[in-house]
């Protein structure tokens, strides 16, 4: 079944309001990484954590992990219209050879001006 | 100095048709990767190639076969294409598939069109 699973499916907020994001996996994992996919585009790596750790930060990113929930969360502060996109989580698991990632259902992001 | 690109960026043909995708990277990474993206985005694992060799082959009807003719390139030709293989093709590649804590760089899709 799906690896990943990510809640909300789709949030709408308005410019300078931070972004929540979760994602929840059912296997153990080597590491985490979150992605983002602007419309009609590739996917941008965006930050990985690895399995432990529990906290990290890259600019207005902030991504959460809690291996005992398999869970993870990835918050965007002072949001901007740029940020308009969708996001992907992705779990690289330990029963699987080589760098294989397993991407979650994605959060469609639209922030408005 | 595009990272990874892929050729053709839209693709429409028809049922039956035989075509190829074709991907290159200039980073100098180890390992390629195809994925497919479907109309509600969902992206899954196709391939994976290191240093010209399979090491992950998902369950992919044998109409798909990919082409390493080096590190740098990743090719897939999809025989007898059917309206269910329409969707976007994303190419990707890491550095180090053995460390299995890469992160992993995408070209810019092929949106395939089966009419």
């Amino acid at each position: 079944s799906q690896q990943g699973e990510e809640d909300p499916q789709a949030l709408s907020i308005q410019e300078g309001e931070n972004a929540t994001m979760n994602c929840s996996y059912k296997t153990s994992i080597n590491n985490l990484q979150w992605y983002r996919q602007n419309s009609g585009r590739g996917l941008v790596h965006l930050i990985l954590i690895r399995s432990n750790e529990r906290e990290k930060h890259s600019g207005r990113l902030r991504v959460t992990l809690d291996t005992s929930k398999k869970s993870s969360s990835l918050l965007i502060t002072a949001s901007r219209a740029a940020d308009t996109a969708s996001y992907f989580c992705a779990t690289d698991g330990v029963e699987t050879s080589g760098s294989r990632l397993t991407f979650g259902e994605g959060t469609q992001l639209t922030v408005n001006p | 100095d595009t990272a990874v690109s892929q050729t053709p960026k839209y693709l429409v043909t028809q049922m039956g048709n035989d075509k190829s995708i074709k991907c290159e990277q200039n980073l100098g990474h180890d390992t390629m990767y195809w994925y497919k993206q479907d109309s509600k985005k969902f992206l899954k694992i196709m391939f994976s190639y290191n240093n010209k060799e399979l090491i992950i082959n998902e369950t992919v009807p044998n109409r798909f076969s990919p082409k390493s003719p080096d590190k740098a390139h990743l090719n897939l030709h999809i025989n007898s294409l059917e309206l269910g293989d329409s969707a976007v093709y994303f190419c990707a590649s890491s550095q180090d598939w053995a460390s299995g804590q890469e992160t992993q760089y995408f070209g810019p899709g092929t949106r395939l069109l089966v009419l």
